[in-house]
């Protein structure tokens, strides 16, 4: 069966650090990635989805980026945090035979 | 452009009874259709899909329909346990990769 991990959990970094969230899927191959956010008391924003390795299409131009080295794994990164990155970020993967998206646990990042 | 919305932002039901949580959306291109649900701190898990086929899709106290012409679904839950509170997401695809989510709902099933 396919399952998807996401780390870390909770993360507290201060204003100007970098970010590194990782999310790796297992049980399937060339999975369509995605990075969402959810900011408080908000809906699910798509940040960057990828269809293949080294793939990236960013949907809101802002801090972050991503990557995705590896068939199953995917990255979002910053260089400089700000406070405004704070929110809970998910990884989802879907696959093109089935229309269902699986999300990871999130992580909930607080910028300070 | 929110393609899909959720208008409600709560809902409280008493055990036992019926919950109806609605769904509107505006691209006619939307061909299947979702339902999540999340808890806080967790990521949403998938709960029952349609696809613009159907009008209609069950799975055991749960159950979606689409009205294609007022682009429109509901999620209906019979019946209400305790829990079933949880934020619940609904969300649309079309061809392609994206899936579209509202701003979600929150239910409260109350004992």
């Amino acid at each position: 069966s396919q399952t998807i991990h996401q780390w870390p959990a909770t993360l507290v970094q201060p204003v100007g650090s970098p970010l590194s969230l990782e999310c790796t899927v297992e049980g399937t191959s060339n999975p369509n990635l995605y990075w969402y956010r959810q900011a408080a008391g908000r809906g699910l924003q798509l940040l960057f989805y990828s269809v293949g390795i080294g793939q990236i299409s960013s949907e809101v131009p802002q801090n972050l980026s991503a990557s995705r080295p590896q068939d199953r794994q995917f990255i979002l990164s910053s260089k400089k945090l700000l406070l405004s990155d704070s929110g809970f970020y998910l990884c989802a993967w879907s696959s093109d035979q089935k229309n269902i998206q699986y999300f990871g646990a999130g992580t909930r990042l607080s910028v300070l | 452009d929110q393609q899909v919305k959720q208008n409600s932002p709560s809902l409280s039901v008493q055990e036992g009874r019926i919950s109806i949580l609605n769904c509107d959306y505006t691209n006619s291109m939307f061909d299947y259709f979702l339902w999540y649900k999340k808890y806080p701190a967790e990521g949403p898990t998938f709960l029952i899909s349609i696809s613009s086929i159907k009008d209609k899709n069950e799975d055991g106290r749960f159950t979606v329909f689409l009205n294609k012409s007022a682009k429109h679904l509901s999620l209906h839950i019979v019946p209400s346990q305790p829990g079933d509170s949880a934020v619940y997401f609904c969300a649309a695809k079309r061809a392609g990769n994206q899936f579209y989510f509202g701003t979600g709902t929150s239910l409260t099933v109350i004992p």
